[in-house]
């Protein structure tokens, strides 16, 4: 079975800063892997995502994640922050079939002035 | 016009009630899939349904049934609803495509409360 770990389900950066949002997934073969965001009031958004190839995976607004099989992890990562990145993120992995997506349990990420 | 709907956005019900939430997709997309998100345990997947005459439960099926009424559509109903269902739902769906980089699009979620 396959689990998804995100540690912190708080993070508070100022604007500026470097933002880290951390994520391990437990499975029996290197999943395929995913960030969302959630903004208040929505629907979930695809960030990025990794099935194959290159491990550092870029995604939309400045946002990148490595994927590090030694570490089984999959850590979301951006520069910079901007207000506006001010919501819940998500960490996610499917099986290669892409039968069932599971998901981590959400960092909310808060950006201070 | 969005890809993925849901109705209602918000409902308030009883302990006992009925209820159906509905889902429909423009993406023209084979696999529907409904989620609960809960504060603190992210989203659990109730069922998914591969096309129309496939449909299979998720982790946390009991309590809920589902209907695919249609390849656009994809109903979740609560038959006896309980205050512990009280959740926001959300509803996806996928495309496997030739690539088999599979992406979930998410509908903008129910909010539903059982008193």
């Amino acid at each position: 079975a396959q689990s998804v770990t995100q540690l912190g389900s708080h993070v508070s950066v100022s604007e500026g800063a470097l933002v880290l949002l951390r994520c391990n997934y437990s499975s029996s073969v290197p999943p395929y892997l995913f960030w969302y965001v959630q903004y208040p009031n929505q629907g979930l958004q695809l960030l990025l995502k990794y099935t194959t190839g290159a491990t550092l995976v870029k995604g939309i607004n400045g946002f990148e994640a490595e994927f590090k099989k030694s570490e089984t992890s999959f850590h979301l990562t951006k520069p910079s922050a901007h207000m506006s990145d001010a919501a819940e993120y998500f960490c996610a992995v499917s099986d290669h079939n892409f039968n069932k997506f599971y998901f981590g349990s959400g960092t909310k990420l808060n950006v201070k002035p | 016009d969005a890809d993925v709907t849901q109705t209602p956005r918000n409902r308030i019900t009883k302990t006992g009630k009925r209820i159906m939430l509905e889902c429909s997709q423009t993406k023209g997309h084979d696999r529907m899939y409904w989620y609960r998100q809960d504060p603190g345990l992210g989203l659990r997947l109730i069922y998914y349904s591969f096309d129309v005459k496939d449909i299979n439960k998720g982790e946390i099926s009991d309590g809920y049934s589902v209907s695919r009424q249609a390849q656009a559509k994809f109903s979740l109903s609560l038959e006896s609803a309980i205050p512990n269902q009280t959740a926001l739902y959300f509803c996806a769906t996928s495309d496997r495509g030739v690539a088999k980089t599979d992406t979930q699009y998410f509908g903008p979620g129910t909010r539903l409360t059982v008193l």
